[in-house]
């Protein structure tokens, strides 16, 4: 169980397209999501929580109008890179939260390869 | 500083024992957790300990909880080369969600 998935698993678009990468709990209920960008140094960096049917807040530095996030369901984050560019070039990485399998922890997706030509 | 730190290397021969060491600086947290991930690949979470324990041992998996020192350690015994991976070690502080990650460890078993 607590599998979590993302797709697409990799992405290539062209600067200026919006790309959008959707983040699926496949057998339990999130009750938060969140949403991780991983640089080259390895460390991962928290962009924004999303709780299903509230608005995202967002980490500092990280700008909203540009990482929009959506939690429609209790089982799906989206987030979508707008007008992207070649920094936004990243490993993506989503997590989902649950207490509902006995203890309280976050389950990663397999993260989503973003390069930005 | 940082939050979480690690060393960023280590190297081990394939049957031998790896143990990776984490320090973190804030006395509040409550779940310590530890995930390894493969290379392309998202986190995988390997174990975790509630900081009222000291110890929690999963199969192959130690891991040592010093509250003190405020010092964690992942023990694998027999290591594999197939446990070759990243490991990162993480906090989760009081009732936040959010976890503060360290760098990683890169582990490198050789046969």
């Amino acid at each position: 169980g607590a599998v979590v998935s993302q797709h697409p698993s990799r992405v290539i678009c062209k600067s200026g397209t919006s790309v959008k990468i959707e983040c699926r709990s496949l057998d339990f209920q999130a009750t938060t999501m969140f949403w991780y960008r991983q640089f080259p140094k390895k460390s991962l960096m928290l962009m924004a929580t999303s709780n299903e049917g509230s608005k995202a807040t967002y980490e500092q530095g990280v700008e909203k109008d540009k990482f929009l996030i959506n939690h429609a369901s209790l089982t799906l984050s989206t987030l979508t890179v707008t007008s992207a560019h070649p920094e936004d070039s990243s490993f993506y990485i989503c997590s989902a939260r649950t207490s509902s399998l006995g203890t309280d922890t976050q389950y990663f997706g397999p993260g989503t390869r973003l390069t930005v030509l | 500083g940082e939050d979480v730190e690690q060393s960023l290397f280590l190297s081990v021969r394939e049957g031998d024992s790896s143990v990776i060491n984490c320090t973190y600086t804030d006395s509040s947290s409550t779940y310590l957790y530890w995930y390894k991930q493969e290379p392309g690949a998202g986190l995988q979470l390997l174990t975790y300990i509630f900081s009222n324990m000291d110890m929690k041992q999963d199969q192959r998996l130690t891991v040592l909880l010093n509250k003190k020192d405020k010092h964690l350690s992942l023990r694998i015994a027999d290591t594999q080369t197939g446990d070759s991976a990243i490991y990162f070690c993480a906090e989760i502080l009081g009732g936040y969600s959010t976890l503060t990650f360290g760098k990683g460890t890169m582990l490198l078993v050789s046969p």
